[in-house]
């Protein structure tokens, strides 16, 4: 079965300080995409990365990195020099190759303060 | 390009009443899914369309939940009669085909009393 873990429920910071968001998942897939979705006070679920299983190579998007380790089954996400408009929870999801439904942790709620 | 739409954004209604939610997705996106987040835990899957029949229902939590799709456009999700524990947010989401990424709506906050 599938399962993403991020053991973090709640985080927080102030301003201008790294932090890094943990994800850990299981799947008997050998071929799988991961992905971050971000939701702020808003409400939205907005996209932030999708990688496929078989591109370990980490991502770099501005502030924002991802730190994808197959042998640890583990897709980090970091967020340098934090902002108070990152505040927000965070999800970590996952999906067969072949896409469909995706499976998500219970969320990392982050909050920056100034 | 406008994106995935949701209405209403909040619904509040007495335990047993019936609730339509609605959601019209990106234009030109077949795949079209629905999601739940129940009392901060994590975001569920419902359903998944593919145009206008269900591809997948694994998630569906019981026959009071009922999903269309008439002409593979616009969804609805019908939920009667309502239960305490239907509370929660409902997110629809759409993606071009089964392989791309998904994106979300805004939600609908369902509370029922």
């Amino acid at each position: 079965a599938q399962k993403v873990t991020q053991a973090q429920t709640e985080i927080s910071v102030v301003e201008k300080e790294d932090v890094t968001l943990d994800c850990v998942y299981e799947t008997r897939d050998t071929t799988y995409y991961l992905f971050w979705y971000k939701q702020p006070p808003s409400g939205e679920l907005v996209f932030l990365i999708r990688r496929n299983s078989f591109d370990e190579q980490n991502e770099i998007s501005g502030r924002y990195s991802w730190n994808f380790q197959k042998s640890t089954s583990s897709f980090n996400f970091t967020i340098t020099a934090s902002q108070v408009v990152d505040s927000a929870v965070y999800f970590c999801a996952l999906s067969e190759a072949n896409g469909g439904k995706l499976i998500f942790g219970q969320g990392t709620e982050l909050s920056v303060k100034p | 390009e406008a994106g995935v739409t949701q209405f209403p954004s909040h619904s509040v209604i007495e335990k047993g009443q019936t609730v339509t939610l609605r959601c019209d997705p990106i234009s030109g996106h077949d795949n079209l899914y629905w999601y739940r987040r129940v009392m901060g835990k994590e975001i569920k899957f419902l359903l998944h369309f593919v145009k206008e029949s269900k591809q997948d229902e694994s998630g569906m939590p019981n026959n009071r939940f009922l999903a269309e799709r008439t002409g593979g456009t616009y969804s609805t999700l019908k939920v009667q009669p309502a239960e305490l524990e239907d509370s929660g947010v409902y997110f629809c989401a759409s993606s071009l085909t089964r392989a791309d990424t998904q994106y979300f709506g805004p939600g609908t906050r369902l509370t029922v009393l």
